[in-house]
């Protein structure tokens, strides 16, 4: 059973905005920067957003990654077909002095 | 580009060992730490263990900790997981990840394709 949080599924039509939560504690999300994956169908994830709120190069400014107290979200605006993924955030947890992840958002475009 | 490839998958029978490999390029291996993530068929990402660029510094998921043990080969550009006394649980797809930047464990910006570990008798 992870640490972080995360709402299962998400939909969305195409064009439509879908925000993601995680929700953890204050040895994870409350003290360390937050991290976003992608993970689309048979493939390795992908790195989606950093430090919170930062965007790889490459990834497109559709994806928005905030954090508020021991919670975090990912929004996706302007939804695409080629979003439907699992998404996944990550945190380093102090207490277990390990990296976490969140127990994943399937996110289905109508 | 910076490519990822793990080796060293197979059936394993509870208690038995294996040995991932996975072999870096296009990037300073020397430079970066790396670390190994599972995905259980059907489920979500599990963080196995990271090592620091020197190999001085190694960290474990709880699950694994006194079983599996990380390292890497800076002079192959290649790290490692040894994996003893193994269990059903540990049956997964195992990737590769490098850390994006230097001095840091985490985030990973690249990974591996994946290597598939299976835990059976």
């Amino acid at each position: 059973q992870s640490v972080l949080t995360q709402t299962p599924s998400a939909s969305g039509t195409p064009g439509q905005r879908v925000t993601i939560s995680c929700s953890g504690s204050s040895s994870n999300i409350g003290s360390n920067t937050v991290n976003w994956y992608q993970q689309l169908p048979g493939t390795a994830p992908k790195f989606l957003i950093y430090y919170n709120n930062q965007r790889p190069s490459g990834v497109p400014d559709r994806f928005s990654g905030s954090k508020s107290g021991t919670s975090a979200s990912l929004a996706i605006s302007g939804l695409q077909s080629e979003d439907e993924a699992d998404y996944y955030c990550a945190v380093w947890d102090d207490s277990l002095n390990g990296y976490v992840f969140g127990t994943g958002t399937k996110v289905t475009v109508l | 580009e910076v490519q990822l490839l793990e080796s060293g998958g197979g059936l394993a029978q509870p208690g038995g060992s294996l040995r991932l490999s996975c072999a870096a390029s296009g990037f300073a291996f020397n430079s970066y730490a790396m670390n190994w993530v599972r995905q259980a068929p059907g489920k979500g990402l599990e963080w196995v263990s990271g090592i620091s660029v020197s190999n001085g510094d190694t960290f474990y998921a709880d699950s694994v900790k006194g079983r599996f043990t990380i390292s890497r080969d800076n002079s192959k550009n290649t790290l490692y997981l040894q994996m003893n006394s193994l269990r059903a649980e540990d049956t997964a797809v195992y990737y590769c990840a490098k850390a994006h930047s230097s001095g840091y464990l985490i985030p990973f910006d690249y990974w591996g394709q994946g290597t598939l570990v299976t835990v059976s008798s």
